[in-house]
């Protein structure tokens, strides 16, 4: 069974640009959940979606947003990129309607993005 | 405002050790506990999970405790291995959002 896929891993971005990153779920999981991860601000939480809708939102900027498509596969967008935007962008896919409900949640290795 | 406090931030414990991570939580709608295992280059496992109204779960060599009242629980890990070295998350979750602590980097010495 394959595990969740981010691609890409790695990333290098001029300030002001824009990117997009994909999640690919494990077969069946229909939630899908981003995270940044920093040294300095450890995990934090971006967006949840579940059957494309988006579910739970965290407190980013406008600048990040993030959409599911039919096959649960999920993309997260950043515009207008700062530096402060550097970090390890993670997705987690569970089969219920959430990481915290209880359904066990899967993460990818991430991808690495890296402004400039 | 933190909303989860994880300590300690390193731990250095002899292989066989008991290896303990604390976290509190200030929000009481919080329903589900989970912790985390990171290694480098890899995205967070999910170790075990609690939720507020067990006291103790423990799966294999990995106890959490819970303590409702205080706000607080903890990961144990009983005769600690070097393959345990790792950073390890606590994690607080509301309706599908999940606050995590800050971190705590393990390094079990053979």
């Amino acid at each position: 069974k394959a595990g969740v896929t981010q691609t890409p891993r790695y990333l290098i971005k001029t300030r002001g640009q824009q990117v997009t990153l994909s999640c690919s779920p494990i077969s069946g999981h229909r939630s899908v959940s981003w995270y940044q991860q920093t040294p300095g601000q450890g995990l934090q939480f971006l967006f949840e979606y579940f059957s494309e809708t988006q579910r739970n939102k965290g407190n980013f900027p406008g600048r990040f947003s993030g959409r599911q498509f039919s096959n649960s596969r999920s993309e997260m967008n950043v515009s207008t990129l700062e530096l402060g935007d550097s970090a390890l962008y993670l997705c987690a896919s569970s089969y219920g309607t959430g990481l915290a409900r209880g359904t066990e949640a899967f993460f990818g290795q991430g991808t690495r993005l890296t402004v400039v | 405002q933190q909303q989860v406090k994880q300590s300690p931030q390193s731990l250095i414990v002899q292989k066989g050790g008991i290896s303990i991570i604390n976290c509190a939580y200030e929000n009481t709608a919080f329903d589900y506990f989970p912790w985390y295992q990171q290694f480098p280059g890899k995205g967070p496992a999910l170790l075990i999970a609690i939720r507020p109204d067990v006291s103790e779960k423990k799966e294999g060599r990995f106890t959490i405790s819970f303590n409702k009242s205080a706000k607080q629980f903890s990961l144990h890990i009983m005769d600690s291995q070097p393959g345990d070295s790792a950073t390890y998350f606590c994690a607080a979750s509301e309706g599908g959002k999940s606050t995590f602590g800050d971190g705590t980097t393990l390094t079990v010495k053979p």
